[in-house]
């Protein structure tokens, strides 16, 4: 079965350190993997995806995500966190060949930037 | 980039009562359509996929009766949600997926919050 893991619910870290957000994955063949990021009573707003190509990848706001297939991990990065980037971060995971092809979700990290 | 509009984003209705959600893609079409719902603090949880000019397809657990999508063109779908009560009350997300600038990605609504009294 495809399933997506967050295992933090919470991540704090200080203004200007570096942070680290993980997510890990379960799917059948190739996967295409996403991050969105969600602000209070907001919708969801896309960061980044890796669909094929370079394992590391580059997305808005200054993330990035580095995709290991060994690991089955898909981490997303900022090497400088702000107190703007606090807010509720999903991954999620697509297969990219058969029938189900929705987009399968993580149940969130909760990041707190602290001034 | 693509846009997906939600309307309202707010709405707070008395219990018994009907409320229609519109969502629209406002720059390209959208073939598929989904509806999610969130409770406070936890995951999207897929409500339905509906294709246009189709019946949408529930996700297990999901009343197909008390929450009706509709999928009449490819640029909007509408979320009614029947005989409303307090325990609907959450917020609900569209998302579209379809052909943009030469890819097929899934863009996602502002949300609508529904308050049913």
């Amino acid at each position: 079965a495809q399933s997506v893991a967050q295992p933090e619910d919470q991540v704090n870290v200080a203004e200007g350190n570096p942070l680290t957000v993980k997510c890990t994955y379960s799917v059948s063949g190739n996967p295409y993997l996403f991050w969105y990021v969600q602000y209070p009573n907001r919708g969801l707003q896309f960061l980044l995806k890796y669909i094929t190509g370079d394992n590391l990848v580059k997305g808005s706001y200054g993330f990035e995500a580095e995709f290991n297939k060994s690991q089955t991990s898909f981490h997303l990065k900022k090497p400088s966190a702000l107190v703007s980037d606090s807010a509720l971060y999903f991954c999620a995971v697509r297969a990219n060949a058969g029938n189900n092809r929705k987009l399968i979700w993580g149940l969130g990290t909760s990041l707190a930037v602290n001034p | 980039g693509a846009v997906v509009s939600q309307h309202p984003s707010r709405v707070i209705c008395k219990s018994g009562t009907s409320v229609k959600i519109e969502c629209r893609s406002l720059d390209f079409q959208a073939t598929t359509m989904f509806w999610y719902r969130q409770f406070p603090k936890q995951s999207l949880m897929l409500m339905a996929t509906s294709n246009e000019g189709s019946k949408a397809t529930y996700e297990q657990g999901v009343e197909k009766d008390k929450f009706l999508i509709n999928h009449a063109s490819l640029t909007l779908s509408t979320l009614t949600v029947t005989s409303a009560h307090p325990e609907d009350s959450s917020f609900y997300i569209c998302s579209a997926r379809g052909w943009t600038s030469g890819i097929n990605e899934q863009f996602f609504g502002p949300g609508t919050r529904l308050t049913v009294l």
